[in-house]
């Protein structure tokens, strides 16, 4: 499958934990997002990278959230001291120019 | 800052008739129009991708089209089945490597 990929799928935490999630994009696209979906709402930019480069952030990634992609290949964003109101779909997207193609999503449960 | 309304929210239709999915933005200096399929508790399908020079797209029983200047795009399906139930996503860039998304046109075709 030559698709985005995230991993893991599913993530249940308590409160006040730490969570990481993964990114693996198409392997020739240099453009990785991260968006945020929230029941019954469309998705929600976080943040964009253009190789290494994190060039832009949402308002919506508080100090708690960072986001890195060594070597502007695969993704990580973590969250820090998780909230309930952390719970979510966490999207990955990637592209080549201006088409974005998203993987399936990492539900973030917070207890 | 862009808003991005789809309407409706829900709709249902029987087997055979084609769907029409209408989605307004409300700053017309968009750089291009993308929309999505979305089914339950999964990642985003891209479906159809115009960019800000183009009238409409097609693409099987899809055909998408855009009137940037009054901030409108359709989408029509050809013929619907029961496999086109799902929530169709519609999602303006302009240019800033942000995705701004409406709600969702949820649909259900039924056999």
């Amino acid at each position: 499958d030559t698709g985005v990929s995230q991993d893991p799928r599913h993530k249940i935490t308590k409160r006040g934990q730490n969570v990481t999630f993964r990114c693996d994009p198409i392997s020739e696209h240099n453009r990785l997002y991260w968006y945020r979906q929230t029941l019954g709402q469309g998705p929600e930019f976080l943040t964009y990278f253009q190789n290494e480069a994190q060039l832009e952030k949402s308002r919506l990634l508080s100090d708690r959230f960072s986001a890195e992609r060594p070597k502007g290949s695969f993704s990580t964003l973590e969250i820090q001291r998780t909230e309930q109101g952390d719970s979510a779909m966490y999207l990955c997207a990637s592209g080549a120019s201006d088409e974005q193609f998203f993987g399936p999503g990492t539900r973030l449960t917070v207890l | 800052k862009q808003e991005v309304t789809q309407i409706p929210a829900a709709l249902s239709v029987p087997e055979g008739e084609n769907l029409v999915l209408n989605c307004s933005f409300t700053d017309s200096a968009i750089y291009n129009l993308q929309w999505f399929r979305q089914d339950p508790g999964k990642g985003l399908t891209s479906l159809l991708l115009i960019q800000s020079s183009q009238r409409e797209q097609t693409s099987g029983r899809l055909n998408a089209s855009l009137d940037k200047s009054s901030g409108r795009s359709t989408l029509y399906i050809a013929a619907s089945q029961p496999g086109d139930s799902a929530t169709y996503l519609c999602a303006v860039s302009q240019g800033n490597n942000r995705l701004a998304f409406g709600k969702g046109n949820q649909v259900v075709v039924i056999p």
